[in-house]
């Protein structure tokens, strides 16, 4: 059964800081997801990652995967008081994803950035 | 780009009855829908696949006579919470995808509360 770990759980920054989010899971996967989710929101899609090495960047969010060692980094950089709220890394099971695999979320990470 | 309409946004229900909420592709054959549930603070908790035309699959834990799940068209699948109770309070997240590799998109969410 695919487990998928996130750490840490809660985050809190300094605007301005670097830091990194990690998610670790259990199977071999195609594909892991990276989400942001505000409160009372649904999910914002911001990374998907399909192969080892797979590295992706929007503003200052970079995301990248790990498939051999079965992990996925979020790093931010210099974060922003609108960078808060809370990450989901998220990763198909088996099958694979275009055989029907589903997601398997890891538990969030509540990032909050105070200036 | 492709759009999950969820509806209601929110629905306060009386304990002992039953709540229909829908998810509806708006542009694109949904082939395959996932429903997922989250409590407060908690990750999203997969709680049944639907394939059209198909029944549901649904996860450990999941009871399937309390959760209705109905994908009759390629547009629009339906989870029906029977005899709600104030555990059942969450909130409701669809996903739906098409086939293949496409993409996987969330709908906004149905907030539940059960009084």
């Amino acid at each position: 059964e695919l487990k998928v770990e996130q750490n840490p759980l809660f985050l809190s920054m300094q605007e301005g800081k670097n830091y990194t989010i990690y998610c670790n899971y259990s199977t071999t996967s195609d594909r892991l997801y990276w989400y942001r989710q505000d409160p009372g929101k649904s999910l914002e899609s911001l990374f998907v990652l399909l192969s080892n090495g797979a590295v992706k960047q929007e503003g200052r969010l970079m995301a990248s995967l790990d498939t051999k060692a079965r992990l996925s980094t979020l790093h931010i950089t210099a974060a922003v008081h609108d960078l808060s709220a809370t990450y989901f890394c998220a990763v198909v099971s088996r099958p694979r994803y275009n055989q029907g695999g589903k997601l398997i979320f890891g538990q969030g990470t509540e990032l909050s950035v105070k200036p | 780009g492709a759009v999950v309409s969820q509806h209601p946004s929110w629905v306060i229900c009386k304990s002992g009855t039953s709540v229909k909420i829908e998810c509806r592709s708006l542009d694109f054959q949904a082939t395959t829908m996932f429903w997922y549930r989250q409590f407060p603070k908690q990750s999203l908790m997969l709680m049944a696949t639907s394939n059209e035309g198909s029944k549901a699959t649904y996860e450990q834990g999941v009871e399937k006579d309390k959760f209705l799940i109905n994908h009759a068209s390629l547009t629009l699948s339906t989870l029906t919470v029977t005899s709600a109770h104030p555990e059942d309070s969450s909130f409701y997240i669809c996903s739906a995808r098409n086939t293949g590799n496409s993409p996987l998109h969330f709908g906004n969410g149905t907030r539940l509360t059960v009084t």
